[in-house]
């Protein structure tokens, strides 16, 4: 059966420091890939999306970037957190178009 | 990005009272599909709707299509504490890549 791990589950991180948050799924191969960030009592925003290894479409211009080393690996980046990348950051896979998608426990990041 | 606009944003409800959320869109979707998050978690399937005018049933869950495929429903009868969480809507249009999600709707319900 097929299962997505995201880490870690909460961070803490000062502004101006970097941020890698990793996403992996297991038991499928050629996933569509999603990175979501969701403020506090706010809905889910796309961030970046992947079909292949290497290739990302980003949705909304910002501090974070996100790459695809291998077919079941998504990572999401920053060089440097703002305040405003608080927020719960979700990892999301789906095998096709017209299946559902499946999402990691999600990371809390709180930017101090 | 595809606009999916979903009203109200917060709902509170009496428990065994009824719950409506609803998805707008400007363009014919392709599908349609509806989720559940529950505090503190992350958003879970409960169903996918494809037809124009389709309508599911998930026990005292109702789902349902519009006929132009540019909005849908979902219906909650005689709620339970049970149904507390935030409902999506979600949908890939005819891009078969992109997802997005509505705003969400959060249910409270007081028992």
């Amino acid at each position: 059966s097929q299962t997505i791990h995201q880490w870690p589950a909460t961070l803490v991180q000062p502004v101006g420091s970097p941020l890698s948050l990793e996403c992996t799924v297991e038991g499928t191969s050629n996933p569509n890939l999603y990175w979501y960030r969701q403020a506090a009592g706010r809905g889910l925003q796309l961030l970046f999306y992947s079909v292949g290894i290497g290739q990302i479409s980003s949705e909304v211009p910002q501090n974070l970037s996100a790459s695809r080393p291998q077919d079941r690996q998504f990572i999401l980046s920053s060089k440097k957190l703002l305040l405003s990348d608080s927020g719960f950051y979700l990892c999301a896979w789906r095998d096709s178009y017209n299946t559902e998608a499946f999402f990691g426990q999600g990371t809390r990041l709180t930017v101090v | 990005g595809q606009q999916v606009m979903q009203i109200p944003q917060y709902q509170h409800v009496q428990e065994g009272e009824d719950f409506t959320t609803y998805c707008n869109s400007s363009t014919t979707l392709s599908n349609i599909q509806w989720y559940k998050q529950r505090p503190g978690g992350h958003p879970v399937f409960l169903i996918q709707l494809v037809k124009s005018g389709e309508v599911k049933k998930q026990k005292r869950l109702t789902f349902q299509f519009g006929e132009a495929k540019k909005n849908s429903s979902l219906h909650i009868t005689a709620t339970q504490t049970t149904d507390v969480g935030t409902y999506f809507c979600a949908s890939g249009g005819y891009n078969f890549n992109k997802f997005y999600f509505g705003s969400g709707t959060k249910l409270n319900v007081k028992p």
